[in-house]
């Protein structure tokens, strides 16, 4: 069964640092999601593509994080500098058209020190 | 923007019972509204769906109810077994877009 691929899976920085995630969807899934998950809470949308154009990312906070998905493939996640806040889950999910399920990747789970 | 609110944060049942967890959205546009579930340290998985043309749909032991006036939608598990323990998301989208998702419950299932 196709899942989504994410790497890493863990990952420890320093605060003021350059982190990046990457995500690979299901093939064929046009649509793609990030997702940063605080624990206890439920996932927040942070950036949504439809192919290599993004969407939504209205909750983007766009003064660090960047997200790119250049061939509507896989996709990238980056965090510069990154901030002690910024220590959360970051999950990636992608659908083979808007409107239908979602599946997730596993997440990276960010530390930030 | 869209308010999903869920209730309760947990829920304790013995195996065999039900479980009943219930959500509010606030934005009459929302037209979707999906289940998850979370298994610690995993990735969370859809358990059921349900959209706005419909007020109900099962799926064996797990159901998903939807009013769509009073904007709020409940998910029904019964019969729980110990496996039905973790924590559900529930979720409010327009046509796929913009996912707001609750807060979670988390569901323990006594043996």
């Amino acid at each position: 069964e196709a899942e989504v691929a994410q790497s890493p899976r863990y990952k420890i920085t320093e605060k003021s640092q350059a982190v990046a995630f990457w995500c690979d969807p299901i093939s064929g899934h046009a649509t793609l999601y990030w997702y940063r998950q605080i624990l206890g809470q439920g996932p927040e949308l942070l950036v949504q593509f439809q192919d290599e154009s993004v969407v939504d990312d209205s909750q983007l906070p766009k003064d660090r994080f960047s997200a790119e998905r250049l061939k509507g493939v896989d996709s990238t996640l980056k965090i510069q500098p990154a901030e002690l806040g910024d220590s959360a889950m970051y999950l990636c999910a992608s659908s083979l058209v808007v409107g239908y399920e979602q599946y997730f990747g596993p997440g990276t789970r960010l530390t930030v020190t | 923007g869209e308010n999903v609110e869920q209730h309760p944060s947990t829920l304790s049942v013995q195996e065999g019972d039900s479980a009943v967890i219930k959500c509010t959205y606030s934005d009459s546009a929302s037209n979707y509204f999906p289940w998850y579930k979370q298994e610690l340290g995993k990735r969370p998985q859809l358990i059921i769906d349900i959209r706005s043309n419909v007020g109900e749909k099962k799926d064996q032991r797990i159901a998903v109810t939807l009013n769509k006036t009073a904007k709020h939608f409940s998910l029904h598990i019964t019969e729980t077994q110990p496996e039905d323990s973790a924590v559900y998301f529930c979720a409010a989208s327009q046509y796929g877009n913009q996912f707001y998702f609750g807060t979670g419950t988390s569901l323990t299932v006594i043996p």
